[in-house]
Order: structure tokens, then C-alpha cells, then sequence
């Protein structure tokens, strides 16, 4: 099955720019989407389609992919940003099409 | 406005059922697929099993498959998931989420709060 590595934790200080990467194999050749989940709370989607961003999303937030690595890059922390981040796609490469979630990033503002 | 509101969670013993539901408003529930996705204590997102408009198409996660069965009524604007032989390892926060295609293409735009499920004797 399809697996996306992302590391367990990334730091960063305010105001300072945060790079979240989630790596597959081929993964630039697969839409991936970024969600953001705050404590307590229910994942929000920040980035789809690894670079667009809904409505109501900062600009603050971006997304690329490219090759086996896909990258959520956030400008400008903020302390409100703290949270994990899971990238997903939709893996139909084998016989047994799948949704798959990365392990998840917990960005920590310093 | 968009809501999903998940229930029917609670604690449950190993080997039985559990009916979970997920009332969705603020848009039009049939023209979308809708799945579930949860989250072990602590751990990650795993998605469950998603389910097109008109059910014709339906997918599980092999962790599941044969023992979970999802479905919908779109007259009631519900999306439901039966869970039978329920095991420890299904412990978890029972999202129910929104696609943003009347087909699996699996991108989730709204989520519910969740409904806990546990799993112990």
C-alpha cells in the first residue's frame, strides 16, 4: 500500500517561515491535499490540489509537489498556526484504490 | 452554514454492534459523496469508508472491510455506518466528512465534531 512519510515535528518562530513536507513515492504525479487539525478540534482543509487554497484560508498558506516530496510551506507564523498537519491523497496506483493519510506533523511555535 | 453532526458513539464490548449517524445541513446532501474517517487516542487520521451520491459506489479500508457497512438516505440528509465484530483497535473519534464531488474524489471539505467510539470489555 501507499505510504506518506511526514516528520513527527517541525519548530518554528514567529514570524518565521515553516516548511511541512510529506513524502511518496511519485507523489508529484498525485493530488495532495493538506489539513489542519487544532487540539480538540475537527481537521480543516488549508491546501488541495497541492497548491490551492480554499476560500477563507490565509495566503500565508501554500502547497507544492514535485517528484517524491509534496512541501505545506506557512509564511508568517503565527501562534495561532500551532497544530498538526496530516497531508493526504487518493492512491488508485494498485488494484485496491485508497485514501491515505499521512502520520501527521505537530508544528510547534516557539 | 454547513454542519454535520455525528452520534450514536459509546462504550461497547468486543464483538458487538454499533450504529453510528451523521445529520449533515447547509447544503445539498445529494449531490455529494460523504465518508468517515477516524482517529485512534493520540494517533492519526485513518480514513473509514466513503460512499458516492447515489451509493452506487462504495469503498472501505481493508481495516474494516467485511465488518463495517456504510450507507445513506438522502431523503433524511444522513449518512450512517453499521459496525459489526467491533474490535479494541476500532477505539476512536468517529469523524464524518464531506467530499467535494458526487464521486470519490476523496478531498474533504467539511468535517463533524466527531462521535467517540470505544472499544472494551
Amino acid at each position: 500500500s501507499y505510504v506518506l512519510t511526514q516528520p513527527p515535528s517541525v519548530s518554528v518562530a514567529p514570524g518565521q517561515t515553516a516548511r511541512i513536507t510529506c513524502g511518496g513515492n511519485n507523489i508529484g504525479s498525485k493530488s495532495v491535499h493538506w489539513y489542519q487539525q487544532k487540539p480538540g478540534q475537527a481537521p480543516v482543509l488549508v491546501v488541495y490540489d497541492d497548491s490551492d487554497r480554499p476560500s477563507g484560508i490565509p495566503e500565508r498558506f501554500s502547497g507544492s509537489n514535485s517528484g517524491n516530496t509534496a512541501t505545506l510551506t506557512i509564511s508568517r507564523v503565527e501562534a495561532g498556526d500551532e497544530a498538526d498537519y496530516y497531508c493526504q491523497v487518493w492512491d488508485s496506483s494498485s488494484d485496491h484504490p485508497d485514501v491515505v493519510f499521512g502520520g501527521g506533523t505537530k508544528l510547534t511555535v516557539l | 452554514e454547513v454542519q454535520l453532526v455525528e452520534s450514536g458513539g459509546g462504550l461497547v464490548q468486543p464483538g458487538r454492534s454499533l450504529r453510528l449517524s451523521c445529520a449533515a445541513s447547509g447544503f445539498t446532501f445529494d449531490d455529494y459523496a460523504m465518508h468517515w474517517v477516524r482517529q485512534a487516542p493520540g494517533k492519526g487520521l485513518e480514513w473509514v469508508s466513503g460512499i458516492s451520491w447515489n451509493s452506487g459506489s462504495i469503498g472501505y479500508a481493508d481495516s474494516v472491510k467485511g465488518r463495517f457497512t456504510i450507507s445513506r438516505d438522502n431523503a433524511k440528509n444522513s449518512l450512517y455506518l453499521q459496525m459489526n465484530s467491533l474490535r479494541a483497535e476500532d477505539t476512536a473519534l468517529y469523524y464524518c466528512a464531506k467530499d467535494t464531488s458526487p464521486l470519490h474524489r476523496t478531498l474533504f471539505d467539511y468535517w463533524g465534531q466527531g462521535t467517540l467510539v470505544t472499544v472494551s470489555s
